[in-house]
């Protein structure tokens, strides 16, 4: 147990339609990363929050946005579904906002788009 | 975020046999990490490589910060079934999140 969670752990929902990703950050963490991860684009950086505010943003699409709450806990928003959108979504947690110690990852959410 | 070029794409080894696997970038990073992920789980880190030139171990793990700061490598000795998986470098500019390479894949049979 890495100490950062993710639910659900498996997502199977319509084009179109909207879900929720939720991560739990290790304890202490302050910073919460969001990745895609798809077989033929490898761990694709989203966005970073750092105690509750937006830090940094990667290749996050219109359709998706998150936000951090303060307990620290984070969602990932993704909306008007595609079939593309199929991926393994990652959060991560670090202790500071330019943590160059590696992240800790969770188990990550299996999105399945149909 | 910058490029990175992980190679090989995949391995199919013999336990017992020493893997090489390496990472290069165009620009360069002032942090490399190596990270392996199994089926079912998120990336775990393995080593992390903070000085140009630095050469770091974890049990039969050995990585290197390239002199040029643009390439990684990782070695891992008498690999064993349990090696499976995944691993991936990545690199960071301070300040910015982490730039993943698309991994190497290892499979070692008995």
């Amino acid at each position: 147990d890495s100490g950062v969670t993710q639910t659900p752990k498996h997502l199977i929902t319509a084009t179109g339609q909207r879900v929720t990703l939720r991560c739990s950050p290790r304890s202490g963490d302050l910073s919460v990363y969001w990745y895609q991860q798809s077989l033929d684009q490898g761990l694709q950086f989203l966005i970073q929050y750092y105690n509750g505010e937006e830090r940094a943003k990667g290749n996050i699409l219109e359709r998706f946005s998150a936000q951090q709450f303060p307990d620290l806990h984070s969602e990932l928003n993704l909306s008007s579904l595609e079939l593309g959108d199929s991926a393994l979504y990652f959060c991560a947690s670090s202790a500071e906002g330019d943590d160059n110690y590696g992240y800790t990852f969770g188990s990550g959410t299996r999105l399945t788009v149909v | 975020g910058q490029q990175l070029n992980q190679s090989p794409q995949s391995m199919f080894i013999q336990e017992g046999e020493d893997v090489s696997m390496n990472c290069t970038s165009s620009s360069i990073f002032n942090t490399w990490l190596w990270y392996k992920q199994e089926p079912g789980e998120g990336p775990v880190l393995l080593i992390a490589l903070y000085k140009a030139g630095e050469l770091t171990s974890n049990g039969r793990l050995t990585a290197q910060f390239g002199i040029t700061r643009k390439d990684s490598f990782l070695n891992i000795s008498a690999s064993i079934p349990s090696d499976v998986g995944i691993y991936f470098c990545a690199g960071q500019l301070w300040g910015y999140a982490l730039n993943f390479g698309k991994g190497t894949s290892l499979l070692v049979t008995p």
